[in-house]
């Protein structure tokens, strides 16, 4: 089945404590992303990638770190947790990142994420 | 920054009737847009995209419209089910990158 899947999809942590949420696309897409979701706040892109070994600053890339060295994957990683870091996350995939490319985006289940 | 703005938070319409989300955008480079339907508890889910040299296309039962002009962005929804509840976001990425702005989103509820 083609899916995008997170995990874990429910964290609760404290500050400061890096934590990595993993994000793993069995599509064969190029293109890959992270959102957060806050009330009032709509989905905001952290960090994309167009393919292996490149990403790119989304609108809110602050307190995050991503890495893409397989196609698959695209990890996130919080290297020291803020309170301001509880949200919802989302995870995304679409096949082409070209110019003329769709970015269609297959989304994960989602992981909500507590920092105290 | 710019962002990707809509024009209601909630719509709400009789079953059977065809539903419009308005969304207004800001950044005249955008090339490419798309929208988006959440339901509950889900992740967003494609609905269908437009590219910037085109002001009309349609899928199944949705109909986008692009104004550049005006730098809007509409959904059309024929004939709108009980399904069709939900929470839907318009999106433009930014010419020459994969830079995504989402808007706030629209809620449409759905009364039999």
């Amino acid at each position: 089945e083609a899916q995008v899947t997170q995990n874990p999809r429910y964290l609760i942590t404290v500050t400061g404590k890096k934590l990595t949420v993993t994000c793993s696309q069995n599509m064969n897409h190029e293109y890959m992303s992270w959102y957060r979701q806050d009330p009032g706040l709509g989905l905001r892109q952290i960090y994309y990638s167009m393919n292996v070994e490149v990403t790119d600053k989304g609108d809110v890339p602050e307190g995050y770190k991503v890495s893409r060295k397989e196609k698959r994957n695209f990890p996130l990683i919080l290297e020291s947790p803020s309170p301001n870091q509880t949200s919802l996350y989302f995870c995304a995939s679409s096949l082409y990142a070209s110019q003329q490319g769709k970015y269609e985006q297959y989304f994960g289940p989602g992981t909500r994420l507590t920092v105290t | 920054g710019e962002s990707v703005g809509l024009h209601l938070p909630t719509l709400s319409v009789q079953e059977g009737d065809n539903s419009i989300i308005n969304c207004a955008y800001s950044n005249s480079a955008s090339d490419y847009f798309i929208w988006y339907k959440q339901e509950s508890g889900k992740g967003p889910q494609f609905i269908i995209d437009i590219r910037s040299n085109m002001d009309k296309r349609q899928g199944q039962r949705v109909t986008v419209l692009l104004n550049k002009t005006v730098k809007h962005l509409s959904l059309q929804i024929a004939a709108t089910q009980p399904g069709d509840s939900a929470v839907y976001f318009c999106a433009e990425k930014y010419s020459n990158t994969g830079k995504l702005i989402f808007g706030q989103g629209t809620t449409l509820q759905v009364k039999p």
